[in-house]
């Protein structure tokens, strides 16, 4: 298995430009995570997805974060305009069958804006 | 709110030696998940022992075990026989049955010195 697959691993950025960060679950897993993480405020849940259905959003920082999942096996991150606090490890992870099933993290994107 | 907490930021120990990371929670719930994530310097996220609640024995895997006090809401993970590859961050994390999102703590920077 291929793991979770997220792009691009590392992504320096203007402030007020628009960023896109991709992922792909596992196949077979129907739940999908986005963690950002940060020196100041750890690991922390942005938003997750169940059957590409979001279900709890209420980690994604303002207006300017928005989530997508078109279908199983794929989502996108979109930041617009990004801000140089933005800058962070964004991780993705997935699950199977919803609850209580262990989450297996991508190789996370390394964010910088500048 | 459930809440982590990683008492220790950094720890040094030499190879071979056992070392226990410590982890507290705080949570009104009775059905619970309890992980350890390492994150080694390529900053992947790797799942090393996951522990439910209901279950008064202690995970085991391979030379990491946990040692889990419910009533007093303690989660430590001991890694014996410690190698060099175990030099990474720990994240201790909780999964609520009544959510999908992991609450991490603040980890705990391991250093296995040869």
């Amino acid at each position: 298995d291929a793991g979770v697959i997220q792009s691009p691993r590392h992504e320096v950025t203007e402030m007020g430009q628009e960023v896109t960060l991709r992922c792909k679950p596992i196949s077979g897993h129907n739940s999908l995570f986005w963690y950002r993480q940060t020196m100041m405020r750890g690991l922390e849940l942005l938003i997750y997805f169940n059957n590409n259905v979001p279900i709890d959003d209420s980690g994604m920082p303002e207006d300017r974060f928005s989530a997508k999942m078109p279908n199983a096996s794929f989502s996108t991150l979109k930041i617009q305009p990004s801000e140089p606090r933005d800058s962070a490890v964004y991780f993705c992870a997935s699950s199977f069958s919803g609850k209580q099933e262990t989450q297996y993290f991508g190789p996370g994107t390394r964010l910088l804006v500048l | 709110a459930q809440t982590v907490t990683q008492s220790q930021p950094e720890m040094s120990v030499q190879e071979a030696e056992t070392v226990t990371l410590s982890c507290t929670y705080d949570t009104s719930e009775n059905n619970y998940y309890l992980f350890w994530y390492k994150q080694p310097p390529s900053r992947q996220m790797i799942l090393v022992i996951r522990q439910e609640a209901y279950k008064q024995q202690n995970a085991t895997e391979n030379r990491f075990s946990v040692n889990f006090q419910k009533a007093a809401k303690s989660f430590s993970l001991k890694i014996s026989d410690s190698q060099l590859g175990d030099t990474a961050m720990y994240f201790c994390a909780f999964e609520g049955q009544g959510a999908q999102k992991l609450v991490f703590g603040q980890g705990t920077r391991l250093t296995i010195n040869p």
